[in-house]
């Protein structure tokens, strides 16, 4: 079936360091693919997203770009601060469902 | 807008006991969903509705029942709680008239825990 791996958390680093989380994923079809932040506290929302091959989602110097040939969609930021620290799970969705198939989540710390 | 409304925010039952996870939301959102969250497994998908009066199941759904009878509300039952459904609950809608990879909306959650 479907599925999404994320690489291991958490993954801690200082302000203004770069990040890279990979996401790599397994679809029958041609999945949307998503990138979810989840604050302390608070539910899932949507960071970005991208619904086609070559695509690129960003938002809040997030981003991330829709790789078919290696199955990936790896999300990079420039420059963390320390209120990016949060758990990011990558997800995708096939078909007309509405379901959502998520990665595991990393847990991002920033230190100042 | 409240967007995805869960109550109770943190619950305690005891083996055997049942309860309702609340869940409602205003944007007229047809589809609707439950996830649960566990440590190292990310969200995996309990039952969803894409509509009042329709129902499904997901991945996980043994031990839960849901009903939609607006379009509102989509509780999520546990009939018998077990340990196992210690977790972290999250209720989740969708605008599918934007299209099934638009944004879902997800609630604060229910922190559940079995003893």
């Amino acid at each position: 079936g479907d599925s999404v791996t994320q690489m291991e958390g958490p993954v801690t680093l200082s302000e203004e360091a770069f990040l890279t989380i990979n996401c790599t994923y397994t679809a029958t079809g041609y999945p949307s693919l998503f990138w979810y932040v989840q604050y302390p506290g608070e539910g899932l929302q949507l960071l970005l997203k991208a619904t086609k091959a070559d695509d690129k989602g960003s938002n809040k110097g997030f981003e991330a770009t829709y790789r078919k040939e290696t199955t990936s969609f790896h999300l990079e930021k420039g420059s963390v601060q320390v209120s990016d620290s949060a758990v990011y799970f990558c997800a995708l969705t096939t078909g007309n469902t509405g379901k959502l198939i998520f990665g595991q989540g990393t847990t991002l710390q920033v230190k100042p | 807008n409240a967007g995805v409304t869960q109550t109770p925010k943190f619950q305690v039952l005891k083996t055997g006991q049942s309860m309702t996870l609340q869940c409602a939301q205003d944007m007229n959102h047809e589809y609707m969903s439950w996830y649960r969250q566990d440590p190292g497994m990310g969200l995996r998908l309990i039952h969803y509705s894409v509509g009042a009066g329709i129902t499904d199941q997901g991945e996980v759904p043994n031990g839960y029942n849901v009903s939609r009878s607006t379009t509102e509300d989509f509780p999520l039952r546990l009939l018998s709680a077990a340990p196992s459904q210690t977790s972290v609950y999250f209720c989740a809608s969708i605008d599918r008239d934007r299209g099934w990879d638009t944004e879902a909306f997800f609630g604060q959650g229910t922190r559940l825990t079995v003893v």
